[in-house]
C-alpha cells in the first residue's frame, strides 16, 4: 500500500523547536519530490516546503524561511521538517504529501501531525 | 507569489444538481514548454487529508468519478460537479504548481441545499 505517515507533532512553547518526520512506504521514494503542507485550525491549506528527489533543491514559503528546514533520508524513505523559532501562528496540522511522478500535483497525503505552539 | 482566489466561499446545491466553483490566479499558470496549465483541485472532507481530484486543470485523478470535471484558461479555472451526490460535501481547494510557493486558494465549502 502506498502511504506516508507523519509523526513528531506536539505542544511546544513559543521560540521552541520540533522535528517532524514522515515515513514513506509502498512506492519508490527516490522518484518523487516531497512536500509539507499545513492547515491552521479552521483555516485553509498552506504549502510550506518541498524537496527534490536527491535533496539538491529545496523551496519554502516566505513565512518559514530561516526557521524551518526540510530534509530527506532516501536510505530510510523518510522526510523531515526541522522547525525552530516556533510562533503561535505555526500552530497547525502538518501534512506530508508526495508529488506525483510527473509533478502535476500532490497525489498521496498522510493523516497529518498536530503542532501546537503555546505557553 | 501567485495569488489564488476562489469564488464563492461557500455554496449550497441540491442533490442531483450542478455545482460550479471558480478559481482565478494572479498570473498565468500555463507552462509554455508543454502547453499544460499547472492547476490542481483538491477535495477535503471533515477530519480527512486533502485528496487530489483534478490536475493539469482538466484531467481527473485516478478513481475520481466522471461527474467531476475541470476547465479553464491560463488564469481562470472552473471545477464542476454534475449531479451532486451526498458524498461530495467537502471543502474544495485550487492550487497552482507553476512556481514556488505552490499557493492554494482559500477554499470553497460545498454543502447540500
Amino acid at each position: 500500500e502506498v502511504q506516508v505517515v507523519e509523526s513528531g507533532g506536539g505542544l511546544v512553547q513559543p521560540g521552541g523547536s520540533l522535528r517532524l518526520s514522515c515515513a514513506a512506504s509502498g512506492f519508490t521514494f527516490t522518484s518523487h519530490w516531497m512536500n509539507w503542507v499545513r492547515q491552521a485550525p479552521g483555516k485553509g491549506l498552506e504549502w510550506v516546503a518541498n524537496i527534490k528527489q536527491d535533496g539538491s533543491e529545496k523551496y519554502y514559503v516566505d513565512s518559514v524561511k530561516g526557521r524551518f528546514t526540510i530534509s530527506r533520508d532516501n536510505a530510510n524513505n523518510s522526510l523531515y521538517l526541522q522547525m525552530s523559532g516556533l510562533r503561535a501562528e505555526d500552530t497547525a496540522v502538518y501534512y506530508c504529501a508526495r508529488d506525483s511522478y510527473w509533478r502535476y500535483g500532490m497525489d498521496v497525503w498522510g493523516q497529518g501531525t498536530t503542532v501546537t505552539v503555546s505557553s | 507569489d501567485i495569488v489564488m482566489t476562489q469564488s464563492p466561499d461557500s455554496l449550497a446545491v441540491s442533490l442531483g444538481e450542478r455545482a460550479t466553483i471558480h478559481c482565478q490566479s494572479s498570473q498565468s499558470v500555463l507552462h509554455s514548454s508543454n502547453n499544460e496549465k499547472y492547476l490542481a483541485w483538491y477535495q477535503q472532507k471533515p477530519g480527512q487529508p486533502p485528496k487530489l481530484v483534478i490536475y493539469w486543470a482538466s484531467t481527473r485523478a485516478s478513481g475520481v468519478p466522471d461527474r467531476f470535471s475541470g476547465s479553464g484558461s491560463g488564469t481562470d479555472f472552473t471545477l464542476t460537479i454534475s449531479y451532486l451526490q451526498a458524498e461530495d460535501v467537502a471543502v474544495y481547494y485550487c492550487q497552482q504548481y507553476y512556481t514556488s510557493p505552490y499557493t492554494f486558494g482559500q477554499g470553497t465549502k460545498l454543502e447540500i441545499k
